[in-house]
């Protein structure tokens, strides 16, 4: 029981450059969603899946697309690097929403040059 | 719109010693939860403690415990018997009892030292 997985784990890219980050979960659980997390302010949610077949913006979506593939897999993809997105992403998911725990994976660390 | 607010960036607590970590939340909705998670230096988030807003008992789990203030809207977080273990930053989030309930608010986070 793998949990959540994300790839890669690092990404360097150039201005302009396009890359998706992939995640999976084996928990079987409904909901998975996109976070960054940028020095001195905590985890902001950029888009989540509440089930299958659904995407909805969250707090800082601009820059950002997303696709649910199937239940265990929720990519973001960065059509045109800025610097501006340089930061950690974190994927998670939980069985649903309001008092569900949400379970993190590893993280990814990408730098825009 | 809900804020999540840690106004210490940075702690520090003797091995064996009791800290209080502090968190204060903003909203209009009567219903809704909190959280406190732990980020070690491994970067792997684990949820810490839950908090129903709707119940009036504090929750605890092992030597994690909370201070749930609902008029006051404060949620304090304390740790006992502190060990080098729980070094890391810990976020304070909100999450709605209502359609909103997919949207997690994390606050700042506040980095935890824990001295031998």
């Amino acid at each position: 029981n793998a949990g959540v997985t994300q790839t890669p784990k690092f990404q360097v890219l150039k201005t302009g450059q396009s890359m998706t980050l992939q995640c999976a979960q084996d928990m079987n659980h409904n909901s998975m969603y996109w976070y960054r997390q940028d020095p001195g302010m905590g985890l902001r949610l950029i888009y989540y899946s509440a089930s299958e077949g659904t995407t909805d913006k969250g707090e800082v979506p601009n820059g950002y697309n997303v696709s649910r593939l199937n239940k265990r897999e929720f990519s973001l993809r960065l059509e045109s690097a800025a610097p501006s997105q340089t930061s950690v992403y974190f994927c998670a998911s939980s069985p649903g929403q309001g008092a569900y725990e949400q379970y993190f994976g590893p993280g990814t660390r990408l730098t825009v040059t | 719109a809900q804020t999540v607010t840690q106004s210490q960036p940075e702690m520090s607590v003797q091995e064996a010693e009791t800290v209080t970590l502090s968190c204060t939340y903003d909203t209009s909705e009567s219903d809704y939860y909190l959280f406190w998670y732990k980020q070690p230096p491994s970067r792997q988030m684990i949820l810490v403690i839950r908090q129903e807003a709707y119940k009036q008992q504090n929750a605890t789990e092992n030597r994690f415990s909370v201070n749930f203030q609902k008029a006051a809207k404060s949620f304090s977080l304390k740790i006992s018997d502190s060990q080098l273990g729980d070094a890391a930053m810990y976020f304070c989030a909100y999450r709605s009892a209502f359609a909103g309930g997919f949207k997690t608010i994390f606050g700042a986070g506040t980095r935890l030292f824990v001295k031998a």
